[in-house]
């Protein structure tokens, strides 16, 4: 059984530029959740996917953005990138329905944004 | 609005001592309460987690502690060894539309020393 990947590791990119970052979830997790963890600080709730649709955001503007696709990967995209998105962006899968709780994170993708 | 708070920020534990790390939440529709794990460099890593029909959970040497009355509940880490040093996360959980979202404390960032 595979865990939580994610891809690249590491990014580097310009202040209004715009960025695509991939996960592919736990064998058999339908459902993905992406966080935001600034330095120094716990994780924060981006959205979540399921079925290939957005079921629930966090306080976080439109121009975050996701997918998700047939086989349950799914993407992050942030558009017009400001300096205060630097941070480890984080991809969790669940499997689906409120018998199911827990979130597996995967190593996350570091972003820095000059 | 912060509503998981965690302390200490930081803690020194000797090799063999007990660490304690406690957390209060505010909303009490929160109904699963998992310990993540991080290492630096890593996405955080599910450690042990309850419910609020539960006083206590141990697995190993992890035991939560949960009093709902008062909204709080711990980690206890006995006989910490110098491989526990990592930060700490507690975590909440509750819906955002049919999402599934976790609300994270602070961190507190554990030291085991020799």
């Amino acid at each position: 059984e595979t865990g939580v990947t994610q891809s690249p590791t590491h990014l580097i990119k310009t202040r209004g530029q715009q960025v695509t970052l991939r996960c592919s979830s736990q064998s058999g997790h339908n459902t993905v959740s992406w966080y935001q963890q600034a330095l120094g600080q716990g994780p924060q709730f981006i959205f979540q996917y399921y079925r290939e649709e957005e079921n629930g955001r966090g306080n976080f503007p439109p121009r975050f953005s996701g997918l998700q696709f047939p086989n349950y990967s799914s993407e992050l995209n942030v558009n017009a990138l400001e300096l205060d998105d630097s941070a480890l962006y984080l991809c969790a899968s669940s499997l689906p329905g409120l018998g199911s709780y827990e979130q597996y994170f995967g190593p996350g993708t570091r972003l820095t944004v000059t | 609005q912060q509503q998981v708070k965690q302390s200490p920020q930081s803690l020194i534990v000797q090799k063999g001592g007990i660490s304690i790390i406690n957390c209060a939440y505010e909303n009490t529709a929160f109904d699963y309460f998992p310990w993540y794990q991080q290492f630096p460099g890593k996405g955080p890593a599910l450690l042990i987690a309850i419910r609020p029909d539960v006083s206590e959970k141990k697995e190993g040497r992890f035991t939560i502690s949960f009093n709902k009355s008062a909204k709080q509940f711990s980690l206890h880490i006995m006989d910490s060894q110098p491989g526990d040093s990592a930060t700490y996360f507690c975590a909440a959980r509750g819906n955002t539309g049919t999402a599934s979202k976790l609300t994270f404390g602070t961190g507190t960032r554990l030291q085991v020393t020799l």
